[in-house]
């Protein structure tokens, strides 16, 4: 089973900020939280990871609670093609019943309008 | 620098039938996972083959088999296919360093329908 929990759909402007949260209360000392997104019919697209700094990289910033319950995926400035659904997904890299596959949940669909 | 490939891109089939689906990992990457995702729902893990060999498996039943070659390229074969086999098969490859696992980026999948 899924270890998160997501909004089911979240709407945001164009060159605004996307901020989608990701519960994810029972999370390990070792697993590490990633995001994903999948656009209509396609593979699912690596965005970013982290295990308890923030993080950031050309597509995104994760910001993770101190308390590693709760995190964010920041979209700084969204655009018509990020419209997809987005995985946050946690993922053991030593052992544990995470370790190594990925589960995905549902997601929560961002729809970005002009 | 190729990323991960796989084929065919659709295919039909009818229920009893068997089919093998194709994936080329991402050039350096060692590991091959395998997912199966219906319709409107999150990809669902099947498989994962490191060193030619099964290390994780899913909650699927024993007409999914996989095979790894020694190229690191793998084969997701279904058997006795029954419509809701119909999906999206994704591969996933990644590199396994040990005990620090690396990202596992995924292709664009194969669309099975069965009739």
């Amino acid at each position: 089973d899924a270890k998160t929990t997501q909004p089911t759909s979240m709407d945001c402007a164009e060159g605004r900020a996307a901020n989608l949260p990701c519960n994810h209360s029972t999370i390990s000392g070792n697993e590490y939280v990633y995001w994903y997104r999948q656009i209509h019919s396609q593979g699912p697209q690596y965005i970013i990871h982290g295990l308890k700094n923030n993080e950031t990289n050309e597509m995104a910033s994760l910001i993770i609670t101190e308390d590693r319950k709760s995190s964010t995926l920041i979209l700084p400035h969204a655009t018509l093609r990020d419209t997809a659904v987005y995985y946050c997904i946690v993922l053991s890299h030593a052992g544990g019943t995470s370790y190594g596959k990925l589960t995905f949940g549902q997601g929560t669909i961002l729809t970005v309008h002009p | 620098d190729a990323g991960v490939t796989q084929s065919p891109t659709h295919l039909i089939k009818t229920r009893g039938q068997q089919v093998t689906l194709r994936c080329s990992p991402k050039s350096g990457h060692d590991t091959v996972s395998w997912y199966q995702q219906a319709l409107g729902q999150g990809p669902q893990f099947i498989f994962q083959y490191y060193e030619e060999e099964e290390r994780q498996r899913g909650n699927f039943p024993d007409r999914f088999s996989g095979h790894q070659f020694p190229n690191y390229s793998s084969e997701l074969n279904v058997n006795a296919l029954l419509l809701g086999d119909s999906a999206l098969y994704l591969c996933a490859s990644s590199l396994d360093t040990g005990s620090l696992k690396e990202t596992q980026y995924f292709g664009p999948g194969t669309r099975l329908l069965v009739l």
